[in-house]
C-alpha cells in the first residue's frame, strides 16, 4: 500500500530532551515536507526536501533540524524542544512539486512538550 | 504574499442537505492546482478534490464538487447530499512555487442526523 508512515504517533517529552520523529514513503516521491497543524492556523511549513541531500526552510523553521540521506526518509529532529513546540506534526510527500500532484500526508504525531 | 483565507470555523448542515464552504486565495502562480483537503476525526488528511486552475470547468468527485471563480481568486467546495462521515475539518490548500502548499485556518463541518 502507498503510504506516508510517521512515527510515533503520540509523544510527550520535557523541555529540553532530544527528540526525533521519523517519516518514511514507500511510492518513490522526490519531494517530502513537514508541517506543524495549530488551531486557527491551520498548517504551516517547517521545512522540505526537493530531493537526497536538498533541504531548505519553510515559514516556521526555527527549533527544527531535518535530514535526506535517503530518498523514502525524511526525519523530523527537535534539539532542545520547548511548549511553544507542541503541536500535531504532519509529513507529507509528493512526486514532485506540490503545486500539481498536491500531497500524501502522514497520519500525524501529536507532541506534548512539558 | 499568498495567503489562504476560509472566513467560516465553523459550519453546520442536515443530513442529505447540501453545503457549501468558502475559501479564497491570492497566488502569484500563473499555472497551478488547487485542493480541498479532509481531516475526521481520526486527524488523516485526505484528498478530496482537485482543481486545475487553467481550466474553466468546475471539478467533481461524486458528491463533492466546487465553485472556481479564477478572477475572483474564490475556489469553494459543495458537499452535496450530507452523509454523517462527512464531519471533518477542511483545509483549502493553494500553492505557493513548488516548494510549499499554503493552507487556510479550516473549516469544522458538523453533520446533524
Amino acid at each position: 500500500e502507498a503510504q506516508v508512515t510517521q512515527n510515533p504517533r503520540y509523544l510527550i517529552t520535557v523541555t529540553g530532551k532530544k527528540l526525533t520523529v521519523t517519516c518514511s514513503q514507500n511510492m518513490n516521491h522526490e519531494y517530502m515536507s513537514w508541517y506543524r497543524q495549530d488551531p486557527g492556523l491551520g498548517l504551516r511549513q517547517i521545512y522540505y526536501s526537493m530531493n537526497v541531500e536538498v533541504t531548505d526552510k519553510g515559514d516556521v523553521p526555527e527549533g527544527y533540524k531535518v535530514s535526506r540521506k535517503e530518498k523514502r526518509n525524511f526525519p523530523l529532529i527537535l534539539e532542545s524542544p520547548s511548549p511553544n513546540q507542541t503541536s500535531l506534526y504532519f509529513c507529507a510527500s509528493s512526486l514532485r512539486g506540490s503545486q500539481f500532484y498536491g500531497y500524501t500526508f502522514g497520519s500525524g504525531t501529536r507532541l506534548t512538550v512539558v | 504574499a499568498q495567503t489562504v483565507t476560509q472566513s467560516q470555523p465553523e459550519m453546520s448542515v442536515q443530513e442529505a442537505e447540501t453545503v457549501t464552504l468558502s475559501c479564497t486565495y491570492d497566488t502569484s502562480e500563473s499555472d497551478y492546482y488547487l485542493f480541498w483537503y479532509k481531516q475526521p476525526p481520526s486527524r488523516q488528511m485526505i484528498l478530496v478534490i482537485r482543481q486545475e486552475a487553467y481550466k474553466q470547468q468546475n471539478a467533481t468527485e461524486n458528491r463533492f464538487s466546487v465553485n472556481f471563480q479564477k478572477a475572483a481568486k474564490s475556489f469553494s467546495l459543495k458537499i452535496s447530499d450530507s452523509q454523517l462521515g462527512d464531519a471533518a475539518m477542511y483545509f483549502c490548500a493553494c500553492p505557493h512555487n513548488n516548494n510549499d502548499m499554503r493552507f487556510g485556518a479550516g473549516t469544522r463541518l458538523t453533520v446533524k442526523p
